[in-house]
């Protein structure tokens, strides 16, 4: 089944300790992103990246780092949580980079810090 | 100014009737257009693209007004699974999408 996997579904944690939310694709999709949902605000773009190794900032990066080792996998990194990064996050992906195909999305990671 | 806004709604609508909303986008070089669902708190799923010339798919219709910057969604013969947040979706002519933060829609029995 093609899908975009996240992990973990839930997550608490505290203040300052790293953690990593993986994101997996298996539809060869070249371009994934990483998006933050809050009340009010819509998804609001983290980073994305068109190809391996090649990621760019979205709208709201300051706090996060990424990486795209390999094409399927998209992991989101937070070096030192603060409790305003508290939110729901989704990785999406789409082919070829086009914004015309839409983006499929991942079930979502809801984040809590404490 | 936010690049895509929407009527948060809620829009409650009996069922079986017809419900419609818009949508406004804020750059008029935007190309790509589309409409997400999404369930309380679940992913955004797509569930259409909007074109120039307008399509349907099934109850659905959704239009593009490019002198307006605006695109529409019409939901006719409403179902109670129809109750969602609708999302307006609009590329930023940079390659990435911009969302809308959603219409909600309750169709009551």
């Amino acid at each position: 089944e093609a899908q975009v996997t996240q992990n973990p579904r839930y997550l608490i944690t505290v203040t300052g300790k790293k953690l990593t939310v993986t994101c997996s694709q298996n539809m060869n999709h070249e371009y994934m992103s990483w998006y933050r949902q809050d009340p009010g605000l819509g998804l609001r773009q983290i980073y994305y990246s068109m190809n391996v190794e090649v990621t760019d900032k979205g709208d709201v990066p300051e706090g996060y780092k990424v990486s795209r080792k390999e094409k399927r996998n998209f992991p989101l990194i937070l070096e030192s949580p603060s409790p305003n990064q508290t939110s729901l996050y989704f990785c999406a992906s789409s082919p070829q980079g086009q914004t015309n195909y839409g983006y499929t999305f991942g079930s979502g990671t809801r984040l809590t810090v404490v | 100014r936010k690049e895509v806004e929407q009527d948060p709604g809620p829009f409650n609508v009996p069922e079986g009737a017809t419900v419609a909303f818009n949508c406004t986008y804020s750059n008029s070089a935007s190309q790509s257009f589309f409409w997400y669902r999404q369930d309380c708190r679940k992913e955004p799923k797509l569930l259409m693209s909007v074109y120039s010339s307008g399509n349907e798919d099934g109850r659905f219709t959704a239009q593009l007004n490019r002198a307006s910057q605006y695109i529409s969604l019409l939901i006719r013969d409403s179902k109670l699974s129809d109750s969602a947040t609708y999302l307006c979706v609009v590329d930023d002519s940079w390659g990435k999408l911009q969302f809308g933060a959603g219409t909600q829609v309750v169709v009551t029995p």
